[in-house]
C-alpha cells in the first residue's frame, strides 16, 4: 500500500541557507500536518493542511513557510537556517473527508507519518 | 503538567514477558494514537482508538474514555519491539485541525 513520501530524506545545510522540505501524502487523503522533533525531544505540531488551505498553525517560526499544492502535496520552506533547525521533520497525512472505501485507511482521521526528513544544519 | 503522560519512561524486559505501558490525558478527546519510533526512525501507526479495545497481531490497545487512560500491551515481547512508543491525542476542534499532542514517550527494551 501507498505510504506517505517525504523527500529529501537527510539534508545538511549552512546557517544562514534556506531548505525546502517535502510531502506527498497517501492518494486520497486530502489533510497534511507537519512536525519537527528535535534531539531527545517529543515531535511539536507546526502547521497543517487541509483541502489545499491552511487548518492550524502551531510553533512555526515566521522563518518557515508552507503551502499545500493542487495535487496535495506540500513543502515547507524553511529560510535563515539556525543550529536550532536542527530536526526531524515529519510529515502526516490523514483523510478527513468522509470516504467510504474502507481499503483506503484504517480509521477516519487517522494520521499516517512519513519516514521524516533529517535536516541538519552546520 | 504536560497534557498527555506517559508511564514508565523507560522499560527493560526479557524476551517474552507481557509488557503495558499506560497514558493519561487531561483534555478530551475524540480519539487516541499510539505510535512507535524506532532509534533514529520514522514513525508508525499502532492504533486509533476512541472506546473499547483494538487487537493488532501481538499488541493490544485499550482505551478508557471516562477515566482518560489508555493501555499498550505487548504479549510474548521480542527483541524487534524495542523501541519509544508514543501515546497522542488529537486537540483542535475536530475535523481538519486534529494536530497531534505527543506523550513524552516510553523508550522500551526487550533483552534476548
Amino acid at each position: 500500500a501507498a505510504g506517505v513520501i517525504q523527500s529529501p530524506r537527510h539534508l545538511i545545510k549552512e546557517k544562514r541557507e534556506t531548505a525546502t522540505l517535502k510531502c506527498y501524502p497517501i492518494p486520497r487523503h486530502d489533510t497534511v500536518y507537519w512536525y519537527q522533533q528535535g534531539p531527545g525531544q517529543d515531535p511539536q505540531f507546526l502547521i497543517s493542511f487541509y483541502e489545499k488551505m491552511q487548518s492550524d498553525k502551531g510553533s512555526i517560526p515566521d522563518r518557515f513557510s508552507a503551502q499545500q499544492f493542487s495535487d496535495y502535496h506540500s513543502e515547507l520552506n524553511m529560510s535563515s537556517l539556525e543550529l536550532g533547525d536542527s530536526a526531524l521533520y515529519f510529515c502526516a497525512s490523514s483523510a478527513d473527508t468522509g470516504y467510504s472505501d474502507p481499503s483506503l485507511f484504517r480509521s477516519y482521521n487517522e494520521q499516517f507519518f512519513g519516514p521524516g526528513t533529517r535536516l541538519t544544519v552546520l | 503538567k504536560n497534557e498527555v503522560e506517559q508511564s514508565p519512561q523507560n522499560l527493560t524486559a526479557q524476551e517474552g514477558e507481557f509488557i503495558t505501558i499506560n497514558c493519561s490525558y487531561s483534555v478530551g478527546i475524540s480519539a487516541l494514537h499510539w505510535l512507535q519510533q524506532h532509534p533514529g526512525g520514522g514513525i508508525v501507526s499502532l492504533f486509533m482508538l476512541s472506546s473499547g479495545k483494538k487487537k493488532h497481531g501481538r499488541l493490544i490497545a485499550t482505551i478508557n474514555i471516562q477515566e482518560k487512560h489508555s493501555s499498550l500491551h505487548i504479549t510474548a515481547s521480542h527483541p524487534r519491539d524495542s523501541a519509544v512508543y508514543i501515546c497522542a491525542v488529537p486537540r483542535g476542534d475536530g475535523g481538519a485541525t486534529n494536530k497531534l499532542i505527543f506523550g513524552t514517550g516510553t523508550l522500551l527494551a526487550v533483552q534476548p
